[in-house]
């Protein structure tokens, strides 16, 4: 089967502790994308990749750092930086970073901090 | 700053019952507008890639109208069912990102 997934499904963070959020896709789509969903709010923008090793801000990447070393993977690195980074992290993927396709949503990951 | 508003925010209806609601966007620098399906639990799903002023789209019981000039998308459900329970959320396509509007809640009672 086709998809993306993404790990943890929740992730505790600690104070001053960086975590990883990971997401694979297997749908050989060189775009991927991590957005970050709050109450009331749409999805905004974190950091977006057109292709491997390559990858750009996006509206909110202050905190967040990424990599993208392979084609079917996009970790998304929550640094202490980010001071509130509760909240519920979509990662999606599209056949190319260019107007009206498509993009394939994980199932999420909510992080919590302690 | 472009802004994408939907409404209403949430919407409770009875099964049966036809609803719509709204998707507005800039009317400039239009590329497309993309609606996804978004049930509890689940990824959101794409519905409608939607690309010329007056496109409409049909899916079974779902439909989308676009009127770029104006800059506003409509998205109906006919004959509301249960299983139609989700957020719908519409997003901008900017060319090479897209920015989401918030949501409209559906809840669909038996």
């Amino acid at each position: 089967d086709g998809g993306i997934t993404q790990s943890p499904k929740y992730l505790f963070r600690k104070e001053g502790q960086n975590v990883t959020l990971s997401c694979e896709q297997n749908l050989n789509h060189d775009a991927m994308y991590w957005y970050r969903q709050d109450p009331g709010q749409g999805l905004r923008l974190i950091y977006y990749s057109q292709i491997v090793n390559d990858f750009q801000k996006g509206d909110i990447a202050e905190g967040y750092s990424v990599s993208r070393e392979k084609k079917e993977s996009f970790p998304l690195t929550v640094t202490s930086a980010q001071k509130n980074p509760t909240a519920f992290y979509l990662c999606a993927s599209s056949i190319a970073s260019r107007d009206q396709e498509t993009q394939y949503f994980g199932p999420g990951t909510r992080l919590l901090v302690l | 700053i472009l802004n994408v508003e939907q409404s209403p925010q949430s919407l409770h209806v009875q099964e049966g019952d036809s609803t719509n609601f709204t998707c507005s966007f800039p009317s400039s620098n239009f590329y497309a507008l993309h609606w996804y399906r978004w049930e509890t639990a689940k990824s959101p799903e794409a519905l409608f890639v939607m690309t010329l002023n007056g496109d409409e789209k049909k899916k079974g019981r779902i439909s989308a109208t676009l009127n770029t000039k104006e800059g506003y998308s409509y998205l109906y459900i006919k004959g509301s069912q249960p299983e139609d329970s989700a957020t719908y959320l519409c997003a901008f396509d900017s060319s090479y990102k897209l920015i989401f509007g918030s949501g409209t809640r559906l809840l669909v009672r038996p």
